[in-house]
């Protein structure tokens, strides 16, 4: 299964809303995941199930969609979400990872 | 909380194999199912396969199959990942991860990545 992440690089400001795209090339329910990375470290789990907030990861981040099209949205950027963001397919082996989107501050 | 620590950075030379071993400590490791994950510095991540060791179930990627090989020690609460007949394009940085639940994936649990440089 292909994930295809839009856009690849996202250049906004402090308080920005950003949305990231994932489309999947066949349906995956909901087993959908996002991670976050910083460079030079492993990436961190978001959120799970397309819309679970894992535990101590801030409530700006959100996670929706079902089927083939999955958005995840940082309201309010703040310093410490600029990282490259993944989606991660869990429907079927091999488990597939989107492209990556890369936020940078404007 | 599982933590994961993976073994050091490597380099080899093309044709030979490199094995790389994660070490597990926190959790229930026979029941913990543990990805193999690289990522090429053009950033792209790529499961490579998994295991589960209660189910001595092992999965590979197609894409990996008949070159790697991941296995488990009980004893010590170490998996390894084996990747042979190396190439320049194997160069990358190899994780293990795992989560709290039964399947692969959506892994909060990271280890902090080994280094194979094939040159």
């Amino acid at each position: 299964i292909q994930l295809t992440q839009t856009p690849s690089f996202q250049s906004s400001s402090i308080g920005d809303r950003v949305t990231i795209t994932c489309r999947a090339s066949q349906g995956i329910n909901s087993y959908l995941a996002w991670y976050q990375q910083k460079p030079g470290k492993a990436p961190k789990l978001l959120i799970s199930d397309a819309s679970t907030l894992q535990s101590g990861v801030p409530s700006r981040f959100s996670g929706s969609g079902s089927g083939t099209e999955f958005t995840l949205t940082i309201n309010s950027l703040q310093p410490e979400d600029f990282a490259t963001y993944y989606c991660q397919q869990l429907t079927s082996h091999p488990l597939t990872f989107g492209g990556g989107t890369k936020v940078e501050i404007k | 909380q599982v933590q994961l620590v993976q073994s050091g950075t490597e380099l080899k030379k093309p044709g030979s194999s490199v094995k790389v071993s994660c070490k597990a400590s926190g959790g229930t490791f026979s029941r913990l199912p543990i990805s193999w994950i690289r990522q090429t510095s053009g950033q792209d991540l790529e499961w490579m396969g998994g295991i589960i060791p209660i189910l001595h179930l092992v999965n590979y990627a197609e894409s990996f199959q008949g070159r790697v090989t991941i296995s488990a020690d009980e004893s010590t609460n170490t998996t390894y990942m084996e990747l042979t007949s190396l190439r320049s394009e194997d160069t990358a940085v190899y994780y293990c991860a795992t989560n709290s639940g039964t399947e692969y994936g959506a892994d909060d649990f990271w280890g902090q990545g080994t280094l194979v440089t094939v040159s």
